[in-house]
């Protein structure tokens, strides 16, 4: 099926270790977003990739780095895990703002 | 900064019954303004998407307005059903997307 596929779903790290969290997209879309969900503080955003090649810090950049790969990869690392990025991302892409497809999420727990 | 705020943040209705979520934001200067819906655990799945130039959109049961002079928006769901129970999403794009923190939704049978 066309869309966004995260990979892993759920994953929990502790402390200190680093992982990174993938995003591939088969719709040809030339933009990638990364967020974070937080309870009561909707969505907000951490990088993202106008196009192959680019990337742009969001709202919430410190802590994390970004990859874009090639056209359909973009992936989010986090190089020293601390409790506070304990979140749900999402991953975005779209062609034009406001059309973006989401995936279905990473539920990420530091411990 | 652009700001979204939706009310209620939660909302219980009967089954049967017609609803509006209420969203607004603080800087008229958008692109468009998109309502999505969260299930539990899952993504986010795009219902309207309503572009500034436009005053409202409906899909089946779902009608959505934008009034941009005033910053705000509606989502109008007609006939309630327990299925259309979930968390729903504003976003207003610029040059960014803005979220609002959603309304928790719940259609009781």
């Amino acid at each position: 099926n066309a869309g966004v596929t995260q990979t892993p779903k759920f994953q929990v790290l502790k402390t200190g270790q680093s992982m990174t969290l993938q995003c591939a997209q088969d719709m040809n879309h030339n933009s990638m977003y990364w967020y974070r969900q937080d309870p009561g503080m909707g969505l907000r955003l951490i990088y993202y990739s106008a196009s192959e090649g680019t990337t742009d810090k969001g709202e919430v950049p410190n802590g994390y780095n970004v990859s874009r790969l090639n056209k359909r990869e973009f992936s989010l690392r986090l190089e020293s895990a601390a409790p506070s990025q304990t979140s749900v991302y999402f991953c975005a892409s779209n062609l034009k703002p406001g059309t973006s497809t989401f995936g279905s999420g990473t539920r990420l727990t530091v411990v | 900064k652009q700001e979204v705020t939706q009310i209620p943040a939660a909302l219980s209705v009967p089954e049967g019954e017609n609803l509006v979520l209420n969203c607004s934001f603080t800087d008229s200067a958008i692109y468009n303004l998109q309502w999505f819906r969260q299930d539990p655990g899952k993504g986010l799945t795009s219902l309207l998407l309503i572009q500034s130039s436009q005053r409202e959109q409906t899909s089946g049961r779902l009608n959505a307005s934008l009034d941009k002079s005033s910053g705000r928006s509606t989502l109008y769901i007609a006939a309630s059903q327990p299925g259309d129970s979930a968390t729903y999403l504003c976003a207003v794009s610029y040059q960014k997307v803005t979220f609002g923190i959603g309304t928790k939704l719940q259609v009781i049978p």
